[in-house]
């Protein structure tokens, strides 16, 4: 089966902190994606990668940014939280047939 | 701009009943999957629709992609509450290119 595995369930943060949220894929593929997902916002795409090193913005960047030093491996970083990044995200990888296989989700509260 | 349109928001049924799920956009894309998500868990691909005019099945989920590839439906028979979720469609603009998601239908069957 293949496997998205994202660090932490669950996380409290307060504005101005750094935030890491880690990914890590079993599989071997190029393409990872970070998602946050709001109510009544659907999934929104912040940035994506198609290899290591390599890195795209997504729709909604700003007050983002990404690391891939290792091709299992997909990081978003927080440089500096604040309130409105509280929310949802979903970190996923796509096959090459197109599924995207999701973690299951970060909820980052930031107070 | 929201690129992919689904109708409606929220749905809330009884078990047996029957319904459908709408998925609409004026662009024309490559492919339009549909995945579901339950509470605390991230988006389960269920199908992928790439022909214009396509029908796929599911046990009770039938899918159908539009034949000018801007639309898709979901529609499901005779509803249990297992079919309770949140629906998602997303769409490919291109092959290989990010995909985008549709803000979601909230299904609730109740017993």
């Amino acid at each position: 089966d293949v496997k998205v595995t994202q660090s932490s369930r669950y996380l409290v943060k307060r504005t101005g902190e750094k935030v890491f949220l880690e990914c890590v894929q079993d599989m071997d593929h190029e393409n990872m994606f970070w998602y946050r997902q709001d109510p009544g916002l659907g999934l929104r795409l912040i940035y994506f990668s198609y290899d290591v090193k390599m890195k795209e913005k997504g729709d909604i960047p700003e007050g983002y940014s990404v690391s891939r030093e290792k091709k299992e491996r997909f990081s978003l970083i927080l440089e500096s939280a604040s309130t409105n990044q509280t929310s949802m995200y979903l970190c996923a990888m796509r096959a090459p047939e197109g599924e995207l296989f999701f973690g299951e989700g970060s909820r980052l509260t930031v107070l | 701009t929201q690129l992919l349109e689904q109708s409606p928001q929220f749905l809330s049924i009884q078990e047996g009943e029957n319904l459908t799920v709408y998925c609409n956009s004026s662009s024309v894309f490559s492919s339009l999957q549909w995945y579901r998500q339950e509470p605390g868990e991230g988006p389960v691909l269920l199908v992928t629709v790439v022909t214009g005019g396509e029908v796929k099945k599911l046990k009770r989920l039938t899918f159908q992609f539009g034949d000018a590839r801007k639309d898709s439906s979901l529609h499901i028979t005779a509803a249990q509450p297992g079919d309770t979720g949140l629906y998602l469609c997303a769409g490919a603009r291109q092959a290989g290119t990010a995909l985008i998601f549709g803000k979601g239908t909230t299904l609730s069957v109740s017993s």
